[in-house]
C-alpha cells in the first residue's frame, strides 16, 4: 500500500472550513484514498473515500488532484465536535487498513 | 442493541495470564477485524476474519489467537499476556457487499498488563 504523509496537527476556527491535506505520491492506479477520524478514546469512524473524482457526502468533501498524488479532506463548517485525529489511508480496498499517525485537528471557539 | 460491542471495556491483568476480549456485532457482517492501538499511535491490524471459521493474520498477530465459530462473534485471546500487549483493542466489522472500505468500529477495550 502507498505511504501517506499528513501534518501532525492543525487548528481551525469553529464555523470555518477545515482543509486537511494528505500526500500520497506513490499511489498506484487501483488504490483508493479514504479518510477515517477518531474522536478521543473512541473507535475510528469512516468519513469518505475516492478513487479519481472528487467526492462529497453529508460529512465532508474529498478533493483529489488530477495526478492523484495528493488529496484534501474538507469539513465545510467545522464544529467543536469535529476535534479528532484524521487518518488518510491509501489502499486497494482490501482488508488491511494501515493507520499512520494522522492529523490532530483542534477546532477552537 | 444494534451495532458492535466489546467486552470488557477495561481489563487489568498480570503477566502470564490468559485473557479473552469479546466482540459481538448484530449486522451479520461477513468480515470482522481486531486492531490494537498503542498510546499516541495509529491502529495496527492483528487478525481478521472473512466469514465464520475463516481467519487470517494481520500485521501483528504474534501472541494472539482468534476464533470465529459464529458470524456475530470474534473473540481475541492473549494466551500468555505480556506487558507489551498493554494497549487499546478495537474490533471492527464490515459487510461483504456495498462500500468495501467502510469498517464499523467498536468502542474499544483498554487492557493493562502488569
Amino acid at each position: 500500500d502507498a505511504k501517506t504523509t499528513q501534518p501532525t496537527s492543525m487548528d481551525c476556527a469553529e464555523g470555518r472550513a477545515a482543509n486537511l491535506p494528505c500526500n500520497h505520491s506513490t499511489i498506484s492506479g487501483n488504490e483508493y484514498v479514504y479518510w477515517y477520524r477518531q474522536i478521543h478514546s473512541q473507535g475510528p469512524q469512516y468519513i469518505i473515500h475516492g478513487l479519481k473524482n472528487n467526492e462529497t457526502n453529508e460529512m465532508a468533501s474529498l478533493i483529489i488532484t488530477e495526478d492523484r498524488k495528493s488529496s484534501t479532506l474538507i469539513l465545510p463548517h467545522a464544529t467543536l465536535r469535529d476535534t479528532a485525529v484524521y487518518y488518510c489511508i491509501v489502499n486497494n480496498a482490501g482488508n488491511m487498513l494501515t493507520f499512520g499517525g494522522g492529523t490532530r485537528l483542534m477546532v477552537k471557539p | 442493541d444494534a451495532g458492535i460491542t466489546q467486552s470488557p471495556r477495561y481489563k487489568i491483568t498480570e503477566t502470564g495470564r490468559q485473557v479473552t476480549l469479546m466482540c459481538h456485532q448484530t449486522w451479520s457482517h461477513s468480515y470482522m477485524f481486531w486492531y490494537r492501538q498503542d498510546l499516541g499511535h495509529g491502529l495496527r491490524l492483528i487478525y481478521y476474519s472473512a466469514a465464520a471459521d475463516i481467519t487470517d493474520k494481520g500485521e501483528v498477530p504474534d501472541g494472539y489467537v482468534v476464533s470465529r465459530s459464529k458470524t456475530e462473534n470474534f473473540p481475541l485471546t492473549l494466551e500468555s499476556a505480556t506487558r507489551s500487549q498493554t494497549s487499546v483493542y478495537f474490533c471492527a466489522s464490515r459487510s461483504r457487499q456495498g462500500n468495501p472500505v467502510e469498517q464499523f468500529f467498536g468502542p474499544g477495550t483498554r487492557l493493562t498488563v502488569l
